[in-house]
């Protein structure tokens, strides 16, 4: 299984509504990642998770909260969501951080995410 | 500041002409250059680069690194419309540095019939 698997593909929601995005892999990658896209814009990091553990945070604003349950698992909770904040939200694994190279970057399908 | 610059930002060519996409960066501690092919949904990916003037090739695609002069090209030889897509370079630098992958912005290549 080389797949990282992301639901919802599609969401959309109010910006008092609350929602999470789910991403799953099941390659035993340590290291997990959340990048935000806009249209015509290459992926920006959000967050890093590696060995289960926040490891990077990229100044992202408390209205996205990350959670990894297991190594497997990696969620956003979406909460007060600003319309700026529509995007296609990418997760992605790899073999770990740290060492000789990482290797790959391996992308879900993304959630495609509009606030109203 | 790190970052990773590609050019063209946009390209259309004709079926079977040949194209060359580059990538150059400036990157503390660079790992290693990655190609991916961006359609309309997730990234896939292509190569990945580590060492100077070793050629990665896969059908009609390949693609080499400089690390001398910081530069990587992406080859696509007889272009056909399914090579229409957004290709991204990212270079990983160590995880100490914050960011790992620095993404450049793209080139969007677009191959008429």
């Amino acid at each position: 299984d080389t797949e990282v698997t992301q639901t919802p593909k599609h969401l959309v929601m109010g910006m008092t509504n609350k929602k999470s995005l789910k991403c799953e892999q099941h390659m035993g990658h340590r290291a997990m990642y959340w990048y935000k896209q806009k249209a015509k814009k290459p992926p920006e990091l959000m967050f890093v998770y590696s060995y289960e553990k926040l490891s990077i945070n990229e100044s992202v604003p408390s209205r996205f909260s990350p959670e990894c349950p297991n190594s497997s698992l990696l969620n956003l909770h979406l909460h007060a969501l600003q319309p700026e904040d529509s995007a296609l939200y990418l997760c992605a694994s790899s073999q770990e951080l740290g060492g000789a190279g990482t290797g790959e970057l391996f992308f879900g399908e993304g959630s495609r995410l509009t606030v109203l | 500041e790190d970052k990773v610059v590609q050019s063209p930002l946009s390209l259309v060519v004709h079926e079977g002409d040949t194209v060359t996409l580059n990538c150059s960066y400036e990157v503390t501690n660079f790992r290693s250059l990655l190609w991916y092919k961006q359609e309309k949904k997730a990234p896939t990916f292509l190569f990945m680069l580590t060492s100077s003037g070793i050629e990665k090739k896969s059908g009609r695609l390949s693609s080499i690194l400089d690390k001398k002069e910081l530069f990587s090209i992406l080859n696509i030889t007889a272009t056909q419309t399914g090579d229409s897509a957004v290709y991204l370079c990212a270079v990983e630098a160590p995880p100490n540095t914050g960011n790992q992958f620095y993404f450049g912005t793209g080139t969007s290549l677009t191959v008429i019939p």
